[in-house]
């Protein structure tokens, strides 16, 4: 059974500060990392896929990291933004690169607070 | 294009019925797949498509739950006899090949509730 986990479940910031979070995952077999937002009331919005280890990928304010060794993952954003405010998930895919559903960490609930 | 869609948004059922729930991938997507999300709970995969087939179905909690699609397109999700335990939303989700690596469009999800 794959556990991806994310920490912190929940988060305020100050608008204008910045933050992070983590999700770690399972090493073994690893192929995939997404990263999503899910704001209420609408669809999950895909923020990044990774797969390969020491990858960052940036779209503007946010960015992530990757080590797929030790199987954890950074998500970046600089200077929150209320518009920021909603639950970001990550998933996981282990099973050797052929399509597959994702496994979802319980995500981490940010609230920016103006 | 049209993104993916999901009716009817919402459904409330009596313990015991059926519900058919449907999903519209966007269009010349060749994976489809469905996951729910339980109260306090992660989403959880429950079945994949590639084109009409599904060959992985190892998420689906009970032999209550089945899923098809057909002519490549539109997948409905069978739940016979529903549960309280099966209230959820329920997220359909499609991709361009199906790797892993292909990022998945979200619809808006239908909120199951069941009596």
């Amino acid at each position: 059974i794959l556990n991806v986990e994310q920490s912190p479940q929940s988060l305020h910031v100050q608008e204008g500060d910045s933050t992070n979070f983590t999700c770690s995952f399972p090493s073994s077999n690893f192929y995939a990392l997404h990263w999503y937002r899910w704001e209420t009331a609408k669809s999950p919005e895909a923020l990044f896929v990774m797969t390969l280890n020491g990858d960052e990928k940036k779209k503007g304010r946010i960015s992530a990291t990757l080590n797929t060794k030790e199987g954890y993952s950074y998500l970046y954003i600089k200077g929150s933004q209320p518009e920021d405010s909603a639950t970001y998930l990550c998933a996981s895919l282990n099973s050797g690169g052929g399509a597959d559903g994702l496994t979802f960490g319980k995500g981490t609930h940010l609230i920016i607070q103006p | 294009g049209a993104g993916v869609s999901q009716s009817p948004s919402n459904k409330v059922t009596e313990k015991g019925k059926d519900v058919e729930l449907r999903c519209d991938p966007i269009s010349g997507h060749t994976a489809l797949y469905w996951y729910r999300q339980s109260l306090g709970q992660g989403l959880e995969f429950l079945i994949y498509f590639q084109g009409n087939s599904a060959p992985d179905k190892s998420g689906l909690p009970s032999d209550r739950f089945s899923a098809e699609r057909t002519g490549g397109s539109v997948s409905t999700l069978t739940i016979q006899r529903t549960q309280q335990e099966d209230s959820a939303v329920y997220l359909c989700a499609s991709s361009n090949v199906g790797s892993g690596a292909d990022t998945q469009y979200f619809g808006p999800g239908t909120r199951l509730t069941v009596l």
